[in-house]
């Protein structure tokens, strides 16, 4: 089937500690996302990819950073995580043309604490 | 700031009556609706979408109303089903911009 995957689905890190979470699709989809989601919140968007066009919410801090090194994987860096940034990520993907261009596609998400 | 709201946080409803959930929007260059379903240790994932040039659309027990006046849509599930149970996220994007705004969600719980 094809999909959204993350791994890994849990990870701890300690304050400062510098975090990678990993996401891989199968959808073959040439746009690609990573949101941030606290509880009882919406789900914000940190940044997404176009291809490999890099394109970054304004409001996304610095500490965030992302790869992608090729259509079907994708990374989000935390290079300092503070205890603000425990949340869930959740990485999507959409077809960049076509009538369901909106239709973003989820994986189930990387929950992250932060010690 | 938020575009998207969803009001309700939480909705019981008994099994086998309508379930209505309702979305309300402030941006007026959104042009597209979607809502999204999610389980818990999930990701959302697509339940239906309308866009703005319709104010209906349906897909078997799902019907999304859109009032581009009042800038409200609405998601009805009849007759709602205990696996419909879920957190109902309602997102919108701008014509030519992939990106969604999403809203808070509502939690939904079917009552047997």
């Amino acid at each position: 089937d094809a999909m959204v995957i993350q791994n890994p689905r849990y990870q701890v890190t300690q304050f400062g500690k510098p975090v990678t979470l990993s996401c891989s699709q199968t959808l073959n989809h040439n746009v690609m996302y990573w949101y941030q989601q606290k509880s009882s919140q919406a789900p914000k968007l940190l940044f997404h990819y176009y291809d490999k066009d890099f394109n970054n919410e304004a409001d996304t801090p610095d500490n965030f950073q992302s790869r992608r090194p090729n259509t079907s994987f994708c990374f989000l860096d935390i290079r300092s995580p503070g205890l603000g940034d425990a949340a869930m990520y959740l990485c999507a993907t959409s077809r960049d043309e076509g009538p369901k261009v909106n239709e973003q596609f989820f994986g189930p998400g990387t929950r992250l604490t932060v010690l | 700031d938020q575009q998207v709201k969803q009001n309700s946080p939480s909705l019981s409803v008994q099994e086998g009556r309508i379930s209505i959930l309702n979305c309300d929007y402030t941006n007026s260059m959104f042009d597209y609706f979607l809502w999204y379903k999610k389980y818990p240790a999930e990701g959302p994932t697509f339940l239906i979408s309308i866009s703005s040039i319709k104010d209906k659309n349906e897909d078997g027990r799902f019907t999304v109303f859109l009032n581009k006046s009042a800038k409200h849509l609405s998601l009805h599930i009849v007759p709602s089903q205990p696996g419909d149970s879920a957190v109902y996220f309602c997102a919108a994007s701008e014509f030519g911009n992939e990106k969604l705004t999403f809203g808070t969600g509502t939690r939904l719980t079917i009552i047997p």
